[in-house]
């Protein structure tokens, strides 16, 4: 267990809606990011937050977006949703200086989504 | 394409066996990280070792990189049935604004 919890845990949504997952930190935790992972591959960056600010993106397109609270929780919100979409998304949160991944990143246990 | 490419893609040992997974990136990195993940769950860090050191050891585990080369390579010594998972490298690029995994080794370790 890395005291990351991600919420929900399975989802299921139809091509063109939006959806929001969520990602609670490790306590201490300044520093989130967000990773895909389709089915038989590695996880793909997404984007990371360091105090709530947007610190690096991926190759991903702006319908994917991302908030930090002040709390350090997360949120991932994709929009327009397409079946490519479908897939594993994970967060993880490091106690980074000034962001970056230059640091042990604990991951939590992901959302599986799926869209029809 | 991707910055991390593990090799080989499968492996399948003995109890007891060694077992070794090669990684190669193509850019200047900041550091390299070794991760493993049982069964489509959540990663688990293993090693990370920085652009200025050669190897580091932790426990059963042995990393190895050399920037001229853009190469790691993960020893698991003494390998257990628990040790059956996927394992990932990923590396930070210089400006700390990417991190990009391999496709992973998926390795079985038979009792």
């Amino acid at each position: 267990e890395t005291g990351v919890t991600q919420s929900p845990t399975h989802l299921i949504k139809t091509r063109g809606q939006q959806v929001t997952l969520r990602c609670s930190s490790q306590s201490g935790h300044n520093t989130v990011s967000w990773y895909q992972q389709a089915l038989g591959q590695g996880p793909q960056f997404i984007f990371q937050y360091y105090r709530e600010e947007e610190n690096g993106r991926g190759n991903f397109p702006p319908r994917f977006s991302g908030l930090q609270f002040p709390n350090y929780s997360s949120e991932l919100n994709v929009n327009a949703l397409e079946l490519d979409d479908s897939a594993l998304y994970l967060c993880a949160s490091s106690l980074a200086v000034i962001g970056g991944f230059s640091y042990e990143q604990y991951f939590g246990p992901g959302t599986r989504l799926t869209v029809t | 394409s991707q910055q991390g490419e593990e090799d080989p893609q499968a492996l399948s040992i003995q109890e007891g066996e060694n077992a070794t997974m090669n990684c190669s990136y193509k850019t200047s990195i900041n550091n390299l990280q070794w991760y493993r993940q049982n069964s489509g769950r959540g990663l688990v860090h293993l090693i990370l070792i920085r652009s200025n050191e050669r190897e580091k050891h932790s426990g059963r585990l042995r990393v190895t990189l050399d920037t001229s080369k853009k190469s790691s390579s993960l020893l698991i010594t003494a390998s257990r049935a628990a040790d059956t998972a996927s394992y990932f490298c990923a590396t930070e690029d210089n400006y700390g604004q990417n991190f990009v995994f391999g496709p992973g080794t998926r390795l079985s370790v038979l009792p």
